[in-house]
């Protein structure tokens, strides 16, 4: 069974483009979360999805969005970036119904450097 | 407001030994308490999850001990390898509708495992 997928692995941007991140969720599962993982704050939460809509969001500016496509599938979005948005973006997929079901597995990220 | 709090930061421990990673938590209404070991360069994996109903898991070398009252959880390796080696980090969440909702995180220990 294959895990969860994120690409790109690596992305080097300049400050003020904008950037967008993929992943793909377990086949499936259903519902799909964001983390901002960085030495300094740690893994923390952008958003979630599930059936297209956005679950729960994080304490993260508006220059952060993201989406999910009838597949599961989701995209992450961060516009005007700045050097501060360096930082380890991953994925985490779950089944999202039933309570027994809410184990989340986590890509191995997409490493995001603003320069 | 750190949700959860994990301790200690890092730890060495003696190949055989026992390692213990101690997390506390204020918010009563989280019902979901999973651990998740990460290897550089990778994502976090899930190693061992428990709820609130329950005051032990165990699951080959890892156990969760959970004690509701004092509000702490923690994670005993047993039998510590060199493999071992990775950060750990404990969260929570509370599962809201159908979905995981958001896992909050600890800030990490670093395990290192002397052979």
């Amino acid at each position: 069974k294959a895990g969860v997928t994120q690409t790109p692995r690596y992305l080097i941007k300049t400050r003020g483009q904008q950037v967008t991140l993929s992943c793909s969720p377990i086949s499936g599962h259903r519902s799909v979360s964001w983390y901002q993982q960085t030495p300094g704050q740690g893994l923390q939460f952008l958003f979630e999805y599930f059936s297209e809509t956005q679950r729960n969001k994080g304490n993260f500016p508006g220059r952060f969005s993201g989406r999910q496509f009838s597949n599961s599938r989701s995209e992450m979005n961060v516009s005007t970036l700045e050097l501060g948005d360096s930082a380890l973006y991953l994925c985490a997929s779950s089944l999202g119904v039933g309570r027994p079901n809410t184990e989340a597995f986590f890509g191995q990220g997409t490493r995001l450097t603003v320069v | 407001q750190q949700q959860v709090k994990q301790s200690p930061q890092s730890l060495i421990v003696q190949k055989g030994g026992i390692s213990i990673i101690n997390c506390a938590y204020e918010n009563t209404a989280f019902d979901y308490f999973p651990w998740y070991q990460q290897f550089p360069g990778k994502g976090p994996a899930l190693l061992i999850a428990i709820r609130p109903d329950v005051s032990e898991k165990k699951e080959g070398r890892f156990t969760i001990s959970f004690n509701k009252s004092a509000k702490q959880f923690s994670l005993h390796i047993m039998d510590s390898q060199p493999g071992d080696s990775a950060t750990y980090f404990c969260a929570a969440s509370i599962k809201r509708g159908s979905t995981l909702g958001r896992l909050y995180f600890g800030r990490g220990t670093q395990l290192t495992v002397w052979p």
